[in-house]
């Protein structure tokens, strides 16, 4: 059974598209983050929720919206997408918002054409 | 604000040799330190963590790290290296409190040849 899983594994879409990865955890976890990492694979906090409540924003475009229908998930939605959002996006989970024990899901590959 | 510098992009070892990843942190308040690794097209795991209780930390497969605060530095060092240990590592640092979040450094490639 999959302790942090996201969907889809890989996404190709146009610019200007709009869409959505999910993140589900089975953990039992608290708290719930998104990762971007580059092509150089430089990782970067996006966004936190911790009990559904956003605690962590870090400078993203507002194209960018996370949703968080309970603690067990936390969904990124993009809008007009863009040639530099292209990237690995990684969801992950912790048991409480101090514990940065992270565990990642598998990562969604974002190529935007 | 805090930050880590892992010295070295790429990192090539035998199999058998001892295996040392730099990493260096800068941190205004007592840090956390972290090494976790990311095998090709997978999440990144936790191999060991810092937290003050003890400087030289023992992690999964056989590495393990050591706290040095003199020369702000948290190494990652295994005796011998497996063919199975080629991934890439992430050193990273937080801050104590709520809401912390992990800063990464920008990652070393172990290669492992034989």
């Amino acid at each position: 059974d999959t302790a942090v899983s996201q969907t889809p594994k890989y996404l190709v879409t146009q610019m200007g598209n709009d869409k959505s990865i999910k993140c589900e955890q089975n953990l039992g976890h608290d708290t719930m983050y998104w990762y971007k990492q580059d092509s150089k694979k430089f990782l970067k906090i996006m966004f936190s929720y911790n009990n559904k409540e956003l605690i962590i924003n870090e400078t993203v475009p507002n194209r960018f919206s996370p949703k968080s229908p309970d603690k067990a998930h936390l969904n990124l939605h993009i809008n007009s997408l863009e040639l530099g959002d292209s990237a690995v996006y990684f969801c992950a989970s912790s048991l409480g918002a101090g514990n940065e024990k992270l565990f990642f899901g598998s990562g969604t590959q974002l190529s935007v054409l | 604000a805090q930050s880590v510098t892992q010295l070295g992009s790429h990192v090539s070892v035998s199999e058998g040799a001892l295996v040392l990843l730099r990493c260096n942190y800068s941190s205004s308040v007592p840090p956390y330190l972290f090494w976790y690794v990311q095998y090709p097209n997978q999440g990144l795991q936790l191999l060991l963590k810092y937290t003050s209780a003890a400087t030289l930390v023992k992690g999964i497969n056989g590495f393990e790290a050591e706290f040095k605060k003199s020369e702000t530095s948290f190494h990652l060092t295994k005796p011998s290296a497996h063919m199975s240990d080629a991934a890439e590592y992430f050193c990273a640092v937080s801050g104590t409190g709520t809401a912390s979040k992990l800063t990464f450094g920008t990652g070393t490639r172990l290669q492992v040849t034989l």
